[in-house]
């Protein structure tokens, strides 16, 4: 499954929000009604982060500026205000299939 | 904490082998699947392998497949990932990761990775 992300990279002042797509080669919804879409984070010089998982749930310490969205093949990450922690490479994932990473989104700000 | 520490990394020559470890520490390891990802330089990510809780099942990615084993060693909070028959393209920055579960697909806590150079 190919996983398409837009924008590959996204400057945006603080206090701005932010919105990045992920389109997926195949239908993420498995026959047990659950979609496997996430989103990490890979801050700079930092191993990646779980942001949001099954779609639109927030991990553990995640602040609620992140939402996760989408359904079927479309799938959208949104942040409401950006922060300057919030630089780094965005990537979503899914684990439908066997998992496939998108390209990732850099994040910077103005 | 949850607390993932991978080691191995090394320069190893093309067609030759190598074994990373990871060591896990700061949740019941036995509950959960375990997984290699890696990061060639610059690069995205790309998922290796996963085992799940009791080392039954493993899966591999198309490009690792017959040439990677992943195992483990519950009595000692330990993955690992035996590489065989390497190649330039295997050299990578390789992450252990946490499974959300005992057989998830997917994963919550990443290491700090090792490299592995795959080059003569």
């Amino acid at each position: 499954v190919v996983m398409t992300q837009t924008p590959l990279s996204l400057s945006v002042g603080p206090g701005q929000p932010a919105s990045i797509s992920c389109k997926s080669s195949q239908p993420l919804l498995n026959s047990a009604g659950w979609t496997f879409l996430y989103w990490y984070v890979q801050k700079p010089g930092q191993s990646p982060q779980l942001l949001i998982y099954e779609v639109s749930r927030r991990f553990s310490g995640v602040p609620d500026r992140f939402s996760g969205s989408g359904s079927g093949t479309d799938f959208t990450l949104k942040i409401s205000r950006v922060e300057a922690e919030d630089v780094g490479v965005y990537y979503c994932m899914q684990s439908t299939h066997l998992p496939t990473f998108g390209q990732g989104t850099r994040l910077e700000i103005k | 904490e949850v607390q993932l520490v991978e080691s191995g990394g090394v320069v190893a020559q093309p067609g030759g082998s190598l074994r990373v470890s990871c060591a896990a520490s700061g949740f019941n390891f036995d509950d959960r699947a375990m997984h290699w990802v890696r990061q060639a330089p610059g690069k995205g990510l790309e998922w290796v392998s996963l085992i799940n809780w009791n080392g039954n099942r493993t899966y591999y990615a198309d490009s690792v497949k017959g040439r990677f084993t992943i195992s483990r060693d519950n009595s000692k909070n330990s993955l690992y990932l035996e590489m065989k028959s390497l190649r330039p393209e295997d050299s990578a920055l390789y992450y252990c990761a946490r499974g959300r579960g005992s057989e998830a697909w997917s994963f919550d806590y990443w290491g700090q990775g090792t490299l592995v150079t795959v080059s003569s």
